[in-house]
């Protein structure tokens, strides 16, 4: 059966520094792999994904992932942090066609100091 | 495009009451799922339709729960004598390609 881990449950870095949020999955074929962003009482935004292809992959708001599968991971990262990416992240992983069985890590949550 | 709409975005209820909350999904997408969120946790596969057929259930989603997609383009989650337990975020998400696109949710509180 699929799954995800975050191993980090909250992390804190300050405004201009990088960032680097872990995701380690479990899935039997090639995976589908999604970042998203939910703010306090909002819905989710998806950031990116990889569906095959170049692994590095670049998404909205200047975020980028990195598919490696011989480490079973999909890390978010993040050259320089603003205080507007304080929200929880999720890493998400699916399969097939449908993507219809998605299953989704518990979430990193990201503070941001000035 | 208008993105995915939910409808309450917060509902507050007795136990043993039931609730129906709504979905309208983004125009183009023929899939429409629902999730349940609890704090601290990522959402929850509860189920999936794909037009009008809702193809796939989850064992999280107890008889007392019902969902619809009568002309395959909005959705209806039901709650039938509700359970503290019940309270949670429950998110809507549409698609058509592969990538889910989630609506606000809404925020379900059993007191």
């Amino acid at each position: 059966a699929q799954s995800v881990t975050q191993p980090d449950i909250h992390i804190t870095v300050s405004e201009g520094a990088s960032l680097e949020l872990r995701c380690n999955y479990s899935y039997g074929a090639t995976p589908y792999l999604f970042w998203y962003v939910q703010s306090p009482g909002q819905g989710l935004q998806l950031l990116l994904k990889y569906f095959s292809g170049d692994t590095l992959v670049q998404g909205i708001k200047g975020f980028e992932a990195e598919f490696k599968r011989s480490q079973s991971s999909f890390n978010l990262r993040k050259p320089s942090v603003h205080w507007s990416d304080a929200a929880e992240y999720f890493c998400a992983v699916g399969g097939g066609g449908n993507n219809n069985d998605m299953r989704f890590g518990a979430g990193t949550r990201l503070t941001v100091k000035p | 495009d208008t993105g995915v709409s939910q409808d309450p975005r917060h509902k507050i209820t007795k136990r043993g009451q039931n609730v129906t909350f709504r979905c309208d999904p983004i125009s183009e997408h023929n899939r429409l799922y629902w999730y349940r969120q609890t704090l601290g946790q990522g959402p929850e596969f509860l189920t999936y339709f794909q037009n009008e057929a809702q193809l796939e259930k989850s064992r999280l989603l107890s008889d007392r729960f019902s969902a619809e997609r009568p002309k395959g383009s909005f959705s209806t989650l039901e709650i039938q004598r509700t359970e503290q337990g019940d309270s949670a975020m429950y998110l809507c998400a549409s698609s058509r390609m592969g990538e889910q696109y989630f609506g606000p949710g809404t925020r379900l509180t059993v007191t």
